[in-house]
């Protein structure tokens, strides 16, 4: 279980076009889901928390004009990338913190990936 | 400040050997620490999760340690595999208060296992 998928998984897109990710959590209920970028050989870096029926938070630095997430059901958010540009091209993740999960662990299941090359 | 470091940034070893990568944190407060796998192009899978009374747990050819007074954690894997090739990532869970949940990631140990 916890499955977490992504569509697409590649785009390739005009430089001052828009830009729409999914984030679908499968086989479980999400109350809150993170978007992630990653650079070459760099670590994952949180760009938004999105909860469910509620504004994203963004982090410190993030465009949330240019990176707009909606998070509309409990295994859906979306990221749409707006007036995409050339340095938007990246890999972005998302993950999904499980609904109802008590413990310790508080874990948060990724998602495989969406690459974004802007031209 | 938050960090989490993992040495060697890459490594190189002979399929069938075993190795160990390391991870160093200061994240405080603690909630546990997790090792991932990720492939070149896909999203990390985790392979274990640790809080703070753990010192050790496997899954299957991958056991991880942590000290959490050192503030350490290794991932020990054994009898490697090609598909073993890839970035092994150390992340660690603040424990409460305004970073509760939130994910500190290392940048992670490429691994290439060669034939």
């Amino acid at each position: 279980g916890a499955v977490v998928s992504q569509h697409p998984s590649w785009v390739i897109c005009k430089s001052g076009t828009s830009v729409k990710i999914e984030c679908r959590s499968l086989d479980f209920q999400a109350t809150t889901m993170f978007w992630y970028r990653q650079f070459p050989k760099q670590s994952l870096m949180l760009m938004a928390t999105s909860n469910e029926g509620s504004k994203a938070t963004y982090e410190q630095g993030v465009e949330k004009d240019k990176f707009l997430i909606n998070h509309a059901s409990l295994t859906l958010s979306t990221l749409t990338v707006t007036s995409a540009h050339p340095e938007d091209s990246s890999f972005y993740i998302c993950s999904a913190r499980k609904l109802g999960l008590a413990g310790a662990y508080n874990e948060q299941f990724f998602g495989p990936g969406t690459r974004l090359t802007v031209l | 400040k938050n960090q989490v470091e993992q040495s060697p940034q890459s490594l190189i070893i002979l399929e069938g050997k075993n190795c160990t990568l390391q991870c160093n944190y200061t994240v405080s407060p603690f909630s546990n620490l997790r090792w991932y796998k990720q492939d070149t192009g896909r999203g990390p899978v985790s392979l274990t999760i640790m809080t703070f009374s753990e010192n050790t747990k496997s899954n299957g050819r991958y056991t991880a340690t942590l000290d959490a007074d050192t503030k350490q954690s290794s991932l020990h894997i054994t009898a490697s595999q090609l598909s073993d090739s890839a970035s092994y990532i150390c992340v660690v869970s603040a424990g409460r208060g305004s970073t509760l949940g939130r994910l500190y990631f290392g940048r992670g140990t490429q691994l290439t296992v060669w034939p």
